[in-house]
């Protein structure tokens, strides 16, 4: 079955402890990326990867890094997590044209006390 | 810059009534749309797309979208809503610049009333 796994569902960490996301596709997709969502302000882009190797910065990318070791693979890294970083995170890949859709992992719940 | 607009937070409607999202656009060049469905506890799902060609897109689980580019909206649509079809919906547009980037409404969510 074709699918984007992220892991964990939920997390619940302290300020200031590291801690990643990981994100992996079974549809051998170039690009994917990372989405925050938040109440009102609908989903906003974190990271995103071209290929393996190449990664650039989105909309909001501050108090996050990304890798892409890996074309299945493509981990998001809170080095030192804050509470404004609380949100519903979603890792999402697609084929590397603009006419194809993206498809959504099951998201990340994650709380920083 | 590419953005849209989900004028409605909420649309409430009852089963067996024809349902309307509304989705307003603005991009330079030509647009590249899409519906994606949020269900509680789940991650996006895709809807239906519009790319090129005629201006009424069929999608998945029986809705529709209407293209409009003289009213620049993309309207979603399905002829008789069920309690089911309650969720969170959003529209997207492709950015044109970093085209692999989708540009999110703020989602309008549907409720369906029995």
């Amino acid at each position: 079955e074709a699918q984007v796994t992220q892991n964990p569902r939920y997390l619940i960490t302290v300020t200031g402890k590291k801690l990643t996301v990981t994100c992996s596709q079974n549809m051998n997709h170039e690009y994917m990326s990372w989405y925050r969502q938040d109440p009102g302000l609908g989903l906003r882009q974190i990271y995103y990867s071209m290929n393996v190797e190449v990664t650039d910065k989105g909309d909001v990318p501050e108090g996050y890094k990304v890798s892409r070791k890996e074309k299945r693979n493509f981990p998001l890294i809170l080095e030192s997590p804050s509470p404004n970083q609380t949100s519903l995170y979603f890792c999402a890949s697609s084929l590397g044209t603009e006419n194809t859709e993206a498809f959504f992992g099951q998201g990340t719940r994650l709380t920083v006390v | 810059a590419q953005s849209v607009a989900q004028p409605e937070d909420q649309v409430n409607v009852a089963e067996g009534n024809p349902l309307t999202v509304k989705c307003t656009y603005s991009v330079s060049g030509n647009p590249y749309l899409f519906w994606y469905v949020q269900y509680p506890n789940r991650g996006l799902q895709f809807l239906l797309k519009y790319i090129t060609g005629d201006n009424l897109v069929k999608g998945s689980y029986g809705f529709e979208a209407e293209f409009n580019k003289s009213q620049t909206s993309f309207h979603l649509k399905k002829p008789s809503a069920l309690v089911s079809d309650s969720a969170l919906y959003f529209c997207a547009v492709r950015d044109w610049y970093g085209f692999q980037k989708l540009v999110f409404g703020t989602g309008t969510r549907l409720l369906v009333s029995p």
